[in-house]
């Protein structure tokens, strides 16, 4: 199974900081890799995938990099609706594999 | 876009099988697969497995196999997950989700509570 890893597990910034989370796979993923943004008590939703592809509708602040085994998402400027989990996940092989998931709360 | 609406919560003895249905509205059913994902209390996310909407072809986490069995119900547009031999440790939301073609979820039920308890 491809092992995915996030890092920081958790984080604490202002509100118009730039938030850095990053996702690192045990092996090359060719971008096959997508961003959920998960409030409590909700379902995740789709931010990003392949990568680097915004979803419709999410706001052009969040933006994604990285390729085979390396992967950026960033919040270029946080807003308070932005408080919530993030996770990476890849599609590139089975199992589906996720990161431990990224806390993201205000200062 | 399309929506997924989940049955609602359940309450389990350990040992018993629960099964959780996943009603799909807003887009061709036979065109896209369901996942289905959890997430025990405070955790990350888990993928159980996945079930083509066109042929019903399934694909099962290997930590799930024996245990778990995804069908579906093409008249109804609607997806099941049936877990057996619970224990506490199936304790958990339980999501199903869109899968797009690629292999990522564009979109996600509500979540289905299951609380496995003597």
């Amino acid at each position: 199974d491809i092992q995915m890893t996030q890092s920081p597990s958790s984080l604490s910034a202002s509100v118009g900081d730039r938030v850095t989370i990053t996702c690192r796979a045990s092996q090359g993923i060719r971008s096959s890799l997508a961003w959920y943004q998960q409030k409590p008590g909700k379902a995740p939703k789709l931010l990003l995938f392949a990568a680097s592809r915004l979803d419709s509708g999410v706001p052009s602040r969040f933006s994604g990099s990285g390729s085979e085994t390396d992967y950026t998402l960033t919040i270029s400027g946080l807003q308070p609706e932005d408080v919530a989990t993030y996770y990476c996940q890849q599609y590139s092989d089975t199992p589906r594999t996720f990161g431990q998931g990224t806390k993201v709360e205000l200062k | 876009q399309g929506q997924l609406v989940q049955s609602g919560p359940e309450a389990k003895k350990p040992g018993a099988s629960v099964k959780v249905s996943c009603k799909a509205s807003g887009y061709m059913f036979t065109s896209y697969g369901i996942s289905w994902v959890r997430q025990a209390p405070g955790q990350g996310l888990e993928w159980m497995g996945w079930i083509s909407g066109y042929n019903g072809n399934t694909k099962y986490a290997q930590s799930f196999q024996g245990r778990v069995t995804m069908t579906l119900d093409t008249s109804a547009s609607t997806t099941y997950m049936e877990l057996k031999s619970l224990t506490s440790d199936d304790s958990a939301v339980y999501f199903c989700a869109r899968m797009a073609l690629p292999g990522y979820f564009d979109f996600w039920g509500q979540g289905t509570v299951i609380i496995v308890s003597s």
